[in-house]
């Protein structure tokens, strides 16, 4: 069955750096795009990041463009985002999730890590 | 960058009420709107694509409707298990938007 279990969660200071993963399993992985969504305590979803299918291309959301990178690794089904600059505001639970492969969003997401960025 | 306007942001319901949540876009976005339902410490679940097409395993009492700049997800008839928050989402173009969420709590 189709999995993606998001990881790499933790505590870090104003201006660290953090790296998540997604790895996934039960799917062919790099027939899909796989995105980042973050949701802040008590807020509501902001999509952060995507990649597609094949690794060519990144999106990323004006607020962490140029701080965050993400990127995939075939050989190991695995998506990584990496988080540098980390501000306050990136303190949220993270969540990957699965482009359904028709450009109709997300059909399958990880259970979320959670990012506090705090001194 | 386009806008998610959902409403309302919060709604008292009983069980058996028709439940309609609106998700307006800044600019049109032809069908490219999703709903997702989200329950407290789980992620989002998807009910509709397409803005109007049923997600598989998804109860018939949801539904969406559409397009372009109006959208609406609508549960005919409100089970216990139907209290949570909702979100719409687009993906026209990038970057995607989620709407405020809609928390639907028992009346």
């Amino acid at each position: 069955q189709v999995q993606l279990v998001d990881s790499g969660g933790g505590e870090a200071q104003p201006g660290r750096s953090l790296r998540l993963s997604c790895a996934a399993s039960g799917f062919t992985f790099s027939s899909f795009g796989i995105h980042w969504v973050r949701q802040a305590p008590g807020k509501g979803l902001e999509w952060v990041a995507g990649v597609s299918y094949d690794g060519t291309n990144k999106y990323y959301a004006d607020s962490v463009k140029g701080r965050f990178t993400i990127s995939r690794d075939f050989s190991k089904n695995t998506v990584w985002l990496q988080m540098n600059s980390l501000r306050a505001e990136d303190t949220a639970v993270y969540y990957c999730a699965r482009d359904d492969g028709y450009n109709y969003g997300f059909d399958y997401w990880g259970q979320g890590t959670l990012v506090t960025v705090s001194s | 960058d386009i806008q998610m306007t959902q409403s309302p942001s919060s709604l008292s319901a009983s069980v058996g009420d028709r439940v309609t949540i609106t998700c307006r876009a800044s600019q049109g976005i032809r069908n490219d709107l999703g709903w997702y339902q989200q329950k407290p410490g789980k992620a989002p679940k998807r009910l509709i694509y397409a803005a109007s097409s049923l997600q598989s395993g998804v109860p018939s009492r949801f539904s969406g409707s559409g397009s372009g700049t109006e959208f609406t997800l609508t549960i005919s008839s409100l089970q216990p298990e139907d209290f949570a928050t909702y979100f719409c989402l687009h993906h026209f173009s990038y970057p995607w938007t989620f709407g405020q969420g809609t928390k639907v709590e028992i009346k």
